[in-house]
């Protein structure tokens, strides 16, 4: 257990619809990223926050956008879903923004029909 | 071209074979290379990580990092049924985002 808690482990949704995953970091880890898995594209990043500021961008987009909260939780929000947006969505976290040295959760399997 | 190829395999081996996963890259700002371990349904583990060349020995592990090639090994000596999972490389540069490979599936049979 990597200490990285992601909820749900699994959603199914319909196209168009709009769903928010969270993340909790390790305790103690300040920086928190969001990535993606696809068959066909890989595990990719989408975004970087530390502190509650955003740090780095990848490729994220436009209709997804993350946040992280003073408690340094963080959510990521998907909207007008499409169909090649089921994936598994991994969030990580680290204590000094390196990603080089980030645990990830297990993950949230997100199907869209 | 993406910047960090790796041969998604899958890749079959008997227990106790020396196993040998591989990348290549192309950036050559790359500095941080790094091998996780991802079991099925689970979260990538980070397993080596290594700054610029050389080699680097953890128990049954060991990375590679050639520069000059822009090549990246992962060796497991006396594979295990246990070591069956996706091995995914991954490089950085400084600062950078991580750029994954795209991941290779190996199954070590008892």
């Amino acid at each position: 257990d990597s200490g990285v808690t992601q909820t749900p482990k699994h959603l199914i949704t319909a196209t168009g619809q709009r769903v928010t995953l969270r993340c909790s970091p390790r305790s103690g880890d300040l920086s928190v990223y969001w990535y993606q898995q696809s068959l066909d594209q890989g595990l990719q990043f989408l975004i970087q926050y530390y502190n509650g500021e955003e740090r780095a961008k990848g490729n994220i987009l436009e209709r997804f956008s993350a946040q992280q909260f003073p408690d340094l939780h963080s959510e990521l929000n998907l909207s007008s879903l499409e169909l090649g947006d089921s994936a598994l969505y991994f969030c990580a976290s680290s204590v000094n923004g390196r990603n080089t040295e980030a645990f990830f959760g297990q993950g949230t399997r997100l199907t869209v029909v | 071209q993406k910047e960090v190829e790796q041969d998604p395999g899958p890749l079959s081996v008997p227990e106790g074979a020396i196993v040998s996963l591989n990348c290549t890259y192309s950036n050559s700002a790359f500095q941080y290379f790094m091998w996780y371990r991802q079991y099925s349904r689970k979260g990538p583990e980070l397993l080596m990580y290594t700054y610029s060349s050389g080699n680097k020995e953890d128990g049954r592990f060991t990375a590679q990092v050639d520069k000059s090639s822009k090549y990246i090994s992962l060796f497991i000596r006396d594979s295990q049924p246990s070591d069956s999972a996706t091995y995914l490389c991954a490089s950085a540069n400084q600062g950078g985002k991580l750029i994954f490979g795209q991941g290779t599936e190996l199954s070590v049979k008892p």
